[in-house]
């Protein structure tokens, strides 16, 4: 099955900097990305997705970048603000097959202000 | 619905009681998923249904944990002899379809199940 590595899995940025988060998957049937920020207590938002067929996607602060090659993908948020910190997960989509989404264990980013 | 919504949203029960989650999805989103998230950790996939068959019920603990979807709507999922590892927030999620790489999944808020 489909496994997913998401690194690291804490980040501390000071406000203003950028902040990286990376996954790894190892089937290469996945075929769509999603990336979900989860705050304290609260559900889980989609926030940017991308699909296999694109090798980049931005919106506004937030851009996601796939090396399908490679079997990676990486969350890049720029300018972080404190209202950024929270739990961010990254997950890998079989198409053709099951749709269970596998998800990574999460990367809890502080931004200090 | 404007979202997904979960009832209850907090649920304390006694060791070996029975309990039943409720999960109403966003209106036309044929695809919904059961998962657990224990403090601080992250998304177990417990199941997945498409309309109201499970296709896949791989992720399910145990033969205490069940799960039954109405048409495509109200899906419930019932854990019976609870234990307290069973303490956890459970999550429902729709979309609006598994098929082509899937669709991007809706979360309700969950409910946070305590067992005593």
């Amino acid at each position: 099955g489909e496994n997913v590595e998401q690194h690291p899995s804490t980040l501390s940025v000071q406000e203003g900097d950028s902040a990286v988060i990376k996954c790894t998957y190892s089937d290469s049937a996945s075929n769509y990305f999603p990336w979900y920020k989860q705050e304290l207590g609260k559900r889980p938002q989609l926030i940017i997705d991308i699909r296999s067929n694109v090798g980049e996607k931005k919106d506004q602060r937030i851009a996601v970048t796939l090396n399908k090659t490679a079997k990676h993908f990486s969350l890049h948020i720029t300018e972080t603000q404190p209202e950024d910190s929270a739990v961010y997960f990254c997950a890998a989509i079989r198409g053709g097959g099951s749709y269970i989404p596998t998800f990574g264990r999460g990367t809890s980013l502080i931004v200090h202000p | 619905g404007a979202g997904v919504s979960q009832s209850p949203s907090n649920k304390v029960t006694e060791k070996g009681k029975d309990v039943e989650l409720r999960c109403d999805p966003i209106s036309g989103h044929t695809a919904l998923y059961w998962y657990r998230q224990r403090l601080g950790q992250g998304l177990e996939f417990l199941i997945y249904f498409q309309g109201n068959s499970a296709p896949d019920k791989s992720g399910l603990p145990s033969d205490r944990f069940s799960a039954e979807r109405t048409g495509e709507s109200v899906s419930t999922l019932t854990i019976q002899r609870t234990q307290q590892e069973d303490s956890a927030v459970y999550l429902c999620a729709s979309s609006l379809a598994a098929r082509g790489g899937g669709g991007s999944q809706h979360f309700g808020d969950g409910t946070r199940l305590s067992i005593l």
